[in-house]
């Protein structure tokens, strides 16, 4: 079964550093991942998405993650936060891309960015 | 082009009632899947509709059950509520099932008291 670990529960950073949010996966299969953001009181938005090709895939609001087999590891980053970043980031795997499929959610990380 | 809508938002129960949610999805797309959201387990999935047919479950008790209708509106039902069914009840739709297309709607929010 796949299984999908966040490895820190919370991420309190100052506005305009540096963040990474880190997330590692379990997976017997070919995987498919995803970082997912929600703010409050809202549903889930999706970032980005690593299919398959380049090992670093760039997202919206300039989040950038790398896919690396070896460590399974997809973890998420950004050169400089606002503090508009606030929320929670879900890091999520698939084991299909079409047809019946489930994403398998990590326990979240809550980022909060300080002035 | 409007996105997911989840009804109602906000919804209060009483242990042993049932509730029915609703999510229209975006206009065109086919497949609606359905997420339990809660502070102790996290996002977990409880199935995935496509052009009327369950096409995939997760591991939740059969009090949970869902439907889709031929316009792609779903709904879930929940039998005799318990007080650890309180919950965010996400749903989200996409064009043919392809996982990275899902958009979420906003949730339900289910207090069962």
């Amino acid at each position: 079964a796949q299984s999908v670990t966040q490895l820190d529960s919370q991420v309190p950073v100052f506005e305009e550093a540096p963040v990474e949010l880190r997330c590692n996966y379990s997976s017997s299969v070919s995987v498919y991942l995803f970082w997912y953001v929600q703010y409050p009181n809202q549903g889930l938005q999706l970032l980005l998405k690593y299919l398959s090709g380049s090992t670093l895939v760039k997202g919206i609001n300039g989040f950038e993650a790398e896919f690396n087999k070896s460590q399974t590891s997809f973890h998420l980053r950004k050169p400089s936060v606002h503090i508009s970043d606030t929320a929670e980031y879900f890091c999520a795997v698939s084991d299909r891309i079409q047809g019946a499929q489930k994403l398998v959610f990590g326990q979240g990380t809550r980022l909060t960015i300080n002035p | 082009k409007a996105g997911v809508t989840q009804t109602p938002r906000y919804l209060i129960k009483t242990r042993g009632q049932q509730v029915t949610l609703s999510c229209s999805p975006i206009s065109g797309h086919r497949s609606v899947s359905w997420y339990q959201q809660t502070p102790g387990q996290g996002l977990q999935f409880l199935f995935e509709y496509f052009s009327e047919t369950q096409r995939n479950k997760g591991n939740f008790p059969g009090r949970f059950s869902g439907r889709q209708f031929s316009n792609s509106r779903s709904e879930m039902n929940v039998s005799t509520l318990e007080l650890g069914d309180s919950a965010l009840y996400l749903c989200a739709s996409s064009l043919g099932g392809s996982v990275y297309e899902q958009y979420f709607g906003p949730g339900t929010r289910l207090t069962v008291t």
